[in-house]
């Protein structure tokens, strides 16, 4: 059974600093997914990560792909407020198949 | 664009009534996907189609799950009889094969009393 763990579940930061949320995985996969959901709403999907070595940058969010060691990263950069939000990692272990297992989420809090 | 639109937004039914919850996907797009979120569980793939057929139902929790999809435009999911524990956030979901990205409609909120 195909297992996607993200740490930290919960993280508090503060405007201006920087950091790292992982998304681990247990098989073999190419393609990799981050959403973000505010609260009470949807899924905004942010990052589609297709292939080993893959760096995608949108504003203060970086994301990255390590096919080998089966994790992902979101580096956040100088923090504002209106990123607070959980992010959710995604894993489509199957090519082609578009069946998507979710991580646990980060609920993201950043304090002015 | 009209994104992915789900009726009703809130649902409040009484344990043992038929719930039946509805989806229309992205114009042009062939896969539909019904997710449910709980606390507990986090999110979970319940169901998905792929041009009308369903794929995997492997996600369904039981037979008081229903899914169909008559047409390209149109998919319900169903639950009969409900109870307190389905009460969740259902979301679905569709996408254009080959092109990787889902997009969530705003969910339907259900509370089983």
């Amino acid at each position: 059974e195909l297992k996607v763990e993200q740490n930290p579940l919960f993280l508090s930061m503060q405007e201006g600093k920087n950091y790292t949320i992982y998304c681990n995985y247990s098989t073999t996969s190419d393609r990799l997914y981050w959403y973000r959901q505010d609260p009470g709403k949807s899924l905004e999907s942010l990052f589609v990560l297709l292939s080993n070595g893959a760096v995608k940058q949108e504003g203060r969010l970086m994301a990255s792909l390590d096919t080998k060691a089966r994790l992902s990263t979101l580096h956040i950069t100088a923090a504002v407020h209106d990123l607070s939000a959980t992010y959710f990692c995604a894993v489509d272990p199957d090519f082609g198949n578009e069946k998507l297992t979710f991580g646990t989420g980060t609920r993201l809090t950043i304090i002015p | 664009d009209a994104g992915v639109i789900q009726s009703p937004r809130h649902e409040v039914t009484e344990m043992g009534q038929e719930v039946t919850l509805r989806c229309k996907p992205i114009s042009g797009h062939n896969s539909l996907f019904w997710y449910r979120q709980t606390m507990m569980r986090g999110l979970e793939l319940l169901i998905y189609f792929n041009n009308n057929v369903p794929i995997d139902d492997s996600g369904m929790p039981e037979d008081r799950f229903s899914a169909k999809m008559p047409n390209a435009s149109f998919s319900t999911l169903k639950i009969q009889p409900s109870e307190p524990r389905d009460s969740a956030v259902y979301f679905c979901a569709s996408s254009l094969s080959g092109q990787e990205t889902q997009y969530f409609g705003p969910g339907t909120r259900l509370l089983v009393l």
